[in-house]
């Protein structure tokens, strides 16, 4: 079993549209946990950090659940710019706090 | 965008030979990173680096090897490339480790 999955999808919604990504991670002593986006033959770049109590950034909502050991990520009135893979991460202690990567999952906004 | 360069950034090789990629920071970033990335297995962590001549392990490191002589610069070495290498590697910066990274924007390597 991976450490951190993700369906891949791909996901493909109309503009407008919300969508919701789960993750669940299986070490209980993960630390921190961030969503990354990647576009194509791009690197990935940070998204948002995932905090406790919940997080949103303007249409990006994100939600940790430590007991369901569950990363989520919703999107509001998707735009075509959305259209990319979203990479779930988690760090831990026992790992040196490195970055663990799920495979993303993949997006598409159609019009 | 954080000031990471990876060098070069297509590359074809023959199997067999020894090929070094680079990867330039002027953050003044304490770790560096070197991630491959395939279909299928996401991005994997190659070996990190937590300062000057203090490198360690991730989860592929066999076939590989790195070397950080100075800050800003961490240096992936394949000794001898083969098939099973080809494919994107991303170097990475962060100030605290499992803080934040920053990714340059990939080596893209192929072994024939």
């Amino acid at each position: 079993r991976k450490e951190v999955e993700q369906d891949p999808g791909p996901f493909n919604v109309p503009e407008g549209a919300t969508v919701a990504f789960n993750c669940t991670y299986s070490n209980s002593a993960s630390q921190s946990f961030f969503w990354y986006r990647q576009d194509c033959r791009k690197e990935p770049k940070l998204l948002m950090s995932v905090y406790s109590s919940g997080n949103e950034d303007g249409r990006f909502t994100a939600q940790l659940n430590r007991a369901s050991q569950y990363i989520s990520l919703l999107i509001r009135d998707s735009k075509l710019s959305d259209s990319a893979t979203y990479l779930c991460v988690v760090t831990h202690y026992n790992q040196g706090g490195k970055l663990i990567f799920g495979q993303g999952t993949e997006l598409s906004v159609k019009p | 965008d954080a000031g990471i360069t990876q060098s070069p950034r297509h590359k074809v090789t023959e199997t067999g030979t020894p090929v070094t990629l680079r990867c330039h920071q002027t953050e003044n970033h304490r770790y560096m990173y070197w991630y491959r990335q395939d279909p299928g297995h996401g991005l994997r962590l190659i070996h990190y680096s937590y300062g000057v001549k203090d490198t360690d392990k991730g989860e592929v490191s066999d076939g590989y090897s790195v070397s950080r002589s100075k800050t800003e610069d961490f240096l992936l070495t394949l000794e001898s490339a083969t098939s099973s290498q080809t494919s994107v590697y991303f170097c990475a910066i962060s100030t605290v480790s499992g803080n934040t990274i920053y990714f340059g924007e990939g080596s893209w390597l192929t072994v024939v």
